[in-house]
């Protein structure tokens, strides 16, 4: 199993831009995150996801968007890249329910927007 | 406010034993877990506690009181793999995940 797969690794965008970052498991697990972590900072949650078709604002959704049209994929879509977007952005995923579980995190998308 | 709070940095040396303290002022309590973070990589599940008492797991060990609202995670015969973030997430009575910042753990020789 590859676990949870993150791309791009690394990305340099403009303010304005767009992109979409990608993440996929294979491990068949109904709940995805997406995080952020800022330096000295702990991880925020983005988004969340308890199945296909169904995904949930976290603590700081703001600037992003989500969809998850499959139990592997949850890509996250920045629409218009501002520098306090400036993070490393991590996907993990878990099997059960409700954050008693352990999440299995991927190996980030390190962003800087200039 | 829901708030956990975990030293930003502790020094300890190789072969040692170190204690990495996390207290939490949460609505609710479900769960406390610790995980590693080696620099510029992913976040690693070390351990969960949801009652009291002490967990052991090889070289490391984790504890709570949730009437004090405190944890801590042992670390025996310290390694230089262990130089590493070790951040504390306790899961509310809404079960959202609240991260600590983090303690970042420099083992010398």
């Amino acid at each position: 199993n590859a676990g949870v797969t993150q791309t791009p690794k690394f990305r340099i965008l403009k303010i304005g831009q767009s992109m979409t970052l990608q993440c996929t498991q294979d491990m068949n697990h109904n709940y995805m995150y997406w995080y952020r972590q800022d330096p000295g900072m702990g991880l925020k949650l983005i988004y969340y996801s308890v199945g296909a078709g169904i995904t949930d604002k976290g603590e700081v959704p703001n600037g992003y968007n989500v969809s998850r049209s499959t139990t592997e994929d949850f890509p996250l879509r920045l629409e218009l890249a501002a520098p306090s977007q400036t993070s490393v952005y991590f996907c993990a995923s878990s099997y059960s329910v409700a954050n008693t579980d352990t999440q299995y995190f991927g190996p980030g998308t390190r962003l800087t927007v200039l | 406010g829901q708030n956990i709070d975990q030293p930003t940095e502790m020094t300890a040396t190789e072969g040692a034993i170190v204690q990495i303290n996390c207290t939490y002022q949460t609505s609710g309590f479900n769960g406390l877990f610790w995980y590693q973070q080696h620099a510029g990589e992913a976040p690693t599940f070390l351990s969960y506690n949801v009652l009291d008492g002490l967990e052991e797991k090889g070289r490391f060990s984790s504890f709570l009181s949730r009437s004090k609202g405190y944890s801590y995670l042992l670390l025996k015969e310290l390694q230089m793999k262990d130089s590493a973030s070790y951040l504390c997430a306790v899961t509310d009575s809404n079960y959202q995940l609240i991260w600590g910042a983090g303690t970042k753990l420099i083992i010398k020789p």
